[in-house]
């Protein structure tokens, strides 16, 4: 099956830009997702990419998609402390409903 | 549109016992889909139920068992319940369960069991 991993740890200052990396191992994946989660509560969704897609731009949210290294990235622009949270790239195969969740990203924004 | 909502937020059982948690899906989605979390494991796979009948599973033993009614909305049950199933138990909705519709969780049931 997939393999989706990401770096556990990311500290950031308050205004910086943040970006969490994700590398996924099946080249089958072809949608890629990022989700958010704050203590004590459930993953938000907070964008996703199609494979064919290199970039996708949301506000302050930019995705990148390496598909010949199978490497995504989320930046956030901007960072703000309510941006400190647990990140998960997820990987979906095409029209199966088996998604592939990394182990989280804790990003920590210092004031 | 009202978001996925788990029942209850938080469950205190002893070892030996059995519990049953509730989802409700959002308003139209047909897939419903069950994750574990876990401070040392991370998220995993439970299994996967659309239009009534369990279409994936993850590698969970059999004291796991779920099911999903007419009206989408899903339980699962563990019965003869360890110490190591305490978790964040998350559930999940999605339109179809196909490529291009995400996931949508609701907030989570706390089972500890002690």
């Amino acid at each position: 099956g997939e393999d989706v991993e990401q770096s556990l740890f990311l500290s950031v200052r308050e205004g910086d830009s943040s970006v969490i990396n994700c590398t996924y191992t099946d080249s089958s994946s072809t949608y890629l997702y990022w989700y958010k989660q704050e203590p004590g509560a459930g993953l938000q969704l907070l964008t996703y990419i199609f494979s064919n897609m290199d970039m996708k731009q949301d506000q302050r949210l930019t995705v990148l998609l390496n598909k010949k290294d199978k490497h995504l990235s989320l930046r956030i622009a901007d960072t703000q402390t309510g941006d400190s949270a647990i990140y998960f790239c997820a990987a979906q195969l095409y029209n199966f409903n088996k998604f592939y969740f990394g182990s989280g990203t804790k990003l920590n924004v210092k004031p | 549109k009202a978001g996925v909502t788990q029942t209850p937020r938080y469950l205190i059982k002893t070892r030996g016992q059995q519990v049953t948690l509730s989802c409700s899906p959002i308003s139209g989605h047909r897939s419903v889909s069950w994750y574990q979390q876990t401070p040392g494991q991370g998220l995993q796979f439970l299994f996967e139920y659309f239009s009534e009948t369990q279409r994936n599973k993850g590698n969970f033993p059999g004291r796991f068992s779920g099911r999903q009614f007419s009206n989408s909305r899903s339980e699962m049950n563990v019965s003869t319940l360890e110490l190591g199933d305490s978790a964040l138990y998350l559930c999940a909705s999605s339109l179809d369960g196909k490529g291009n519709s995400p996931l949508h969780f609701g907030n989570g049931t706390r089972l500890t069991v002690t």
